[in-house]
């Protein structure tokens, strides 16, 4: 069965910084995209960012684009999300999620979740 | 731009069928999209993969009652003998230059 378990979240004051990780198992995590999502409280599923199977191109929204960098090591199976510049609007449930494909494309599995608070 | 529309909720009865609409924007008839399940509390969960043809591949342990179709721009996801653990938000998701969701569906079970 396929594995993502996310660590990392926690409070952080506004313009500090975080770094999300994902660890993988149980897929060949070197063949697949992988992406993150967020899920601010009480609100719909909001795309963070992407990233394909080789590492090589990375894709962004708008909101984070600048401030966030996504990341994996696909000899340690791990996907990253430095996120720096945090706002108040960045608090949110962050899942990491498995494409179909070896670039963006749909989510076919999902981690349970960590919980990044900015806040004073 | 790559757009999805839901209406944000929807009910039926125990036992009854309902489905779901996910409409793709002016021009994206043809695009795949995928259908995701979040029970309260919970983090979502994948349903499916819905080409614009109507085949679709669902995710491993995905009961029977849970379906696919498609016509031009529309997506449905169809769940029949409704359980009162299909009382959840629903969201179809698609893929362009970045990841799109719809607003989610929050389908009430009476």
């Amino acid at each position: 069965e396929v594995q993502l378990l996310e660590s990392g979240g926690g409070l952080v004051q506004p313009g500090g910084s975080l770094r999300l990780s994902c660890a993988a198992s149980e897929f060949t995590f070197s063949k697949y995209g992988m992406s993150w999502v967020r899920q601010a409280p009480g609100k719909g599923l909001d795309w963070v960012s992407s990233i394909n199977s080789a590492g090589a191109s990375t894709y962004y929204a708008e909101s984070v684009k600048g401030r966030f960098t996504i990341s994996r090591d696909n000899s340690k199976n791990s996907l990253y999300l430095q996120m720096n510049s945090l706002r108040a609007e960045d608090t949110a449930i962050y899942y990491c999620a498995k494409n179909g494909a070896n670039t963006i494309s749909g989510v076919d599995q999902w981690g349970q979740g960590t919980l990044v608070t900015v806040s004073s | 731009q790559l757009v999805l529309t839901q209406s944000p909720s929807a009910s039926a009865s125990l036992g009854a069928s309902v489905k779901l609409t996910c409409t793709l924007s002016s021009g994206r008839s043809g695009y795949t999209i995928a259908w995701h399940q979040q029970q309260p509390g919970r983090g979502p969960r994948y349903l499916m993969t819905l080409n614009n043809d109507g085949s679709h591949n669902k995710g491993d342990g995905i009961p029977d009652r849970f379906s696919g179709s498609s016509s031009g721009a529309e997506r449905y996801l169809t769940i029949s003998n409704l359980q009162s653990e299909d009382e959840a938000d629903y969201y179809c998701q698609t893929w362009g230059s970045g990841i799109v969701f719809g607003g989610g569906t929050k389908l009430t079970v009476l």
